[in-house]
């Protein structure tokens, strides 16, 4: 069965990274699908941050782009999100999760709450 | 604001089938039969229960079906029962500029 683990600092301070780890099993990624971060902030809607496929390629929501980078690490089996120049808006739970090529997320991690704050 | 627009709150007594909308635009949820939702309990994860408009994926109740209509997707749940009672979220395929957006989550009272 798919698992999906997010790790990372609970805490972040203003305009510093974010940083958040996935770390997948029951799946290698280097065998497809595409793998990605939704966050929500506490008590509102989804909002999608960005996907990365196995091979390296990248999507991102436009208007999160610039301060946005996901990475593979098919070795670790894993894919890590950062997240630049954090303010208290960026204040969330952090889901990693699974698509394939058209974009309904079958596979969820269990959440992460990251707080900005100094 | 969401990209895609759902009803804040519905709401129905048990055994009655309920409807929730989510509209978007000719970019998005007219252009693409991608649309999926998403049933999430509070303090959960989100679970898929719709993908691809009408699909269920294994283990989904038969109670719940997705439909399309122009720009507008719809979630039907049929012979609600109390543990239907959560947030449920659409979700559409939007382009290779914008990839994906998602409504802003409509609450589901079972009264």
């Amino acid at each position: 069965q798919v698992q999906l683990l997010e790790s990372g600092p609970g805490l972040a301070k203003p305009s510093e990274t974010l940083s958040l780890t996935c770390a997948v099993s029951g799946y290698s990624i280097s065998s497809g699908y595409y793998w990605g971060w939704i966050r929500q902030p506490p008590g509102k809607g989804l909002e999608w941050i960005g996907t990365i496929y196995h091979s390296g390629s990248t999507y991102y929501n436009p208007p999160l782009k610039s301060r946005v980078t996901i990475s593979v690490d098919t070795s670790k089996n894993q894919f890590s999100l950062k997240l630049r120049s954090v303010t208290a808006a960026d204040t969330a739970v952090y889901y990693c999760a699974r698509t394939d090529g058209t974009w309904e997320w079958d596979y969820w991690g269990q959440g992460t709450l990251v707080t900005v704050s100094s | 604001q969401s990209a895609l627009t759902q009803p804040a709150s519905v709401s129905g007594s048990p055994g009655q089938s309920i409807t929730i909308s989510c509209t978007g635009t000719s970019s998005d949820v007219g252009s693409y039969n991608l649309v999926s939702w998403y049933q999430q309990h509070p303090g959960k994860v989100p679970k898929l229960i719709i993908y691809e408009v009408i699909k269920r994926p294994s283990g989904v109740s038969n109670r719940f079906s997705g439909s399309k209509s122009g720009n507008t997707a719809s979630l039907t749940i049929s012979g609600l029962q109390a543990e239907d009672e959560a947030d449920y979220y659409c979700a559409s395929y939007a382009g290779s500029t914008t990839f994906v957006v998602f409504g802003g989550g409509t609450k589901l009272t079972v009264l």
